[in-house]
């Protein structure tokens, strides 16, 4: 079984500020760890996935996340916030083999604020 | 990059009738296509697993014959909510793998509210 652990329902940060959004999860199986973002009334897009080899992954818009196996953790990450990062954040894992079922943390809601 | 696309994108229904809402693949065929449900300010929760001409897998807890799934060709899904009630009202999302993309890259649709009133 697998699970995600999103800590922060809701993180505000200043505009041109680190953005940190952090997310745990647990799996029996070397994990495939997704971030996800969802605009209001829209579907989700996809900001990065980790598969195998380097553990820093780089998406789009400027998010990275590292996965570290030691502490199960994938946290996204941006240097900078821009106003229009403001959106809801999943994070996600599929098992290696589990036919790409995922199953998503709760979210975490980011507003930026000037 | 890979579009998946959902129709209606939203929709009102009496309660006691039936709701199908479609998704496609736009650019790659799926042979394999995922339905969720996301209830307000909550996750995403998999209903079930749709399979290219043959019968979906339901999660857990999912009731099959009442939401009915058909993956008749492989860029085509439809979930079909029958006998909605009140408590049917969501937003459904779908979600669909590109195989020419490897395992691991799942493109989602736009969703589907659908209201039962």
């Amino acid at each position: 079984a697998q699970s995600v652990t999103q800590l922060g329902s809701h993180v505000s940060v200043s505009e041109g500020a680190l953005v940190l959004l952090r997310c745990n999860y647990s799996s029996s199986v070397p994990p495939y760890l997704f971030w996800y973002v969802q605009y209001p009334n829209q579907g989700l897009q996809l900001l990065l996935k980790y598969t195998t080899g380097a553990t820093l992954v780089k998406g789009i818009n400027g998010f990275e996340a590292e996965f570290k196996k030691s502490e199960t953790s994938f946290h996204l990450t941006k240097p900078s916030a821009h106003m229009s990062d403001a959106a809801e954040y999943f994070c996600a894992v599929s098992e290696t083999g589990g036919g790409n079922k995922l199953t998503f943390g709760t979210g975490t809601q980011l507003k930026v604020e000037l | 990059g890979a579009v998946v696309s959902q129709h209606p994108s939203r929709v009102i229904c009496k309660s006691g009738t039936s709701v199908k809402i479609e998704c496609r693949s736009l650019d790659f065929q799926a042979t394999t296509m995922f339905w969720y449900r996301q209830f307000p300010k909550q996750s995403l929760m998999l209903m079930a697993t749709s399979n290219e001409g043959s019968k979906a897998t339901y999660e857990q807890g999912v009731e099959k014959d009442k939401f009915l799934i058909n993956h008749a060709s492989l860029t085509l899904s439809t979930l079909t909510v029958t006998s909605a009630h009140p408590e049917d009202s969501s937003f459904y999302i779908c979600s669909a793998r590109d195989p020419g993309t490897g395992h691991d890259t799942i493109y989602f649709g736009e969703g589907s509210w659908l209201t039962v009133v």
